[in-house]
């Protein structure tokens, strides 16, 4: 256990549906990512929040919608998807000025039909 | 482009032999990190060395960093047939922090 919880582990949608992945850190870490990783491709970073506030958008389409409640939690609201949107999506936290290494969850394995 | 590349993308050894896996990246770095994934879960963080550092151990783990070639490399010495996983080396730039940039990974399969 990594101290980072995320739900559900696996998720089949199709493209006009709405679903929402979860996150939950038990580390008392104040920063919260969200990272995609398709295969065989680098993990690409989509959006950090630190503090609650985000801090980073990589120019991910809208279709994507974050939410970060507060220090603990963090969400990936999902609509009108793309097939090309499958991926394993991760959640990570960290403690902003402290020490620099990420604490992943087991990921949400998205398959988009 | 990718900051930080892993070479070779693939290896494949046997129990007891040595890993070695290298990472280049290319601009100015604060730190590079190491982490491992097993299929289908998430990063486990291994290892960080800093921009001023050489050389790190960890157990079984030893990384260098060369900062004049902007290469790093991760060294397994023992391996094991729990090693079997994809490595991963993660940069962040200097000036630039929470957006830590990994490579494509290294597939390791250690064979008893």
């Amino acid at each position: 256990e990594t101290g980072v919880t995320q739900t559900p582990r696996h998720l089949v949608m199709g493209m006009t549906n709405k679903k929402s992945l979860k996150c939950e850190q038990h580390l008392g870490h104040n920063a919260m990512y969200w990272y995609k990783q398709s295969a065989k491709k680098p993990l690409e970073l989509m959006f950090v929040y630190s503090l609650e506030e985000r801090v980073e958008n990589n120019s991910v389409p809208s279709r994507f919608s974050p939410e970060c409640p507060n220090s603990s939690h963090l969400f990936l609201h999902l609509h009108t998807l793309q097939p090309e949107d499958s991926a394993l999506y991760l959640c990570a936290s960290s403690q902003r000025g402290g020490s620099e290494k990420l604490f992943f969850g087991s990921g949400t394995q998205l398959s988009v039909l | 482009s990718q900051q930080g590349e892993e070479d070779p993308q693939a290896l494949s050894i046997q129990e007891g032999e040595n890993a070695t896996m290298n990472c280049s990246y290319k601009t100015s770095i604060n730190n590079l990190q190491w982490y491992r994934q097993n299929s289908g879960r998430g990063l486990v963080h291994l290892i960080l060395i800093r921009s001023n550092e050489r050389e790190k151990h960890s157990g079984r783990l030893r990384v260098t960093l060369d900062t004049s070639k902007k290469s790093s490399s991760l060294l397994i010495t023992a391996s094991r047939a729990a090693d079997t996983a994809s490595y991963f080396c993660a940069t962040r730039k200097t000036d630039s922090w929470g957006k830590l940039q990994f490579g494509a990974g290294t597939q390791v399969v250690v064979t008893p």
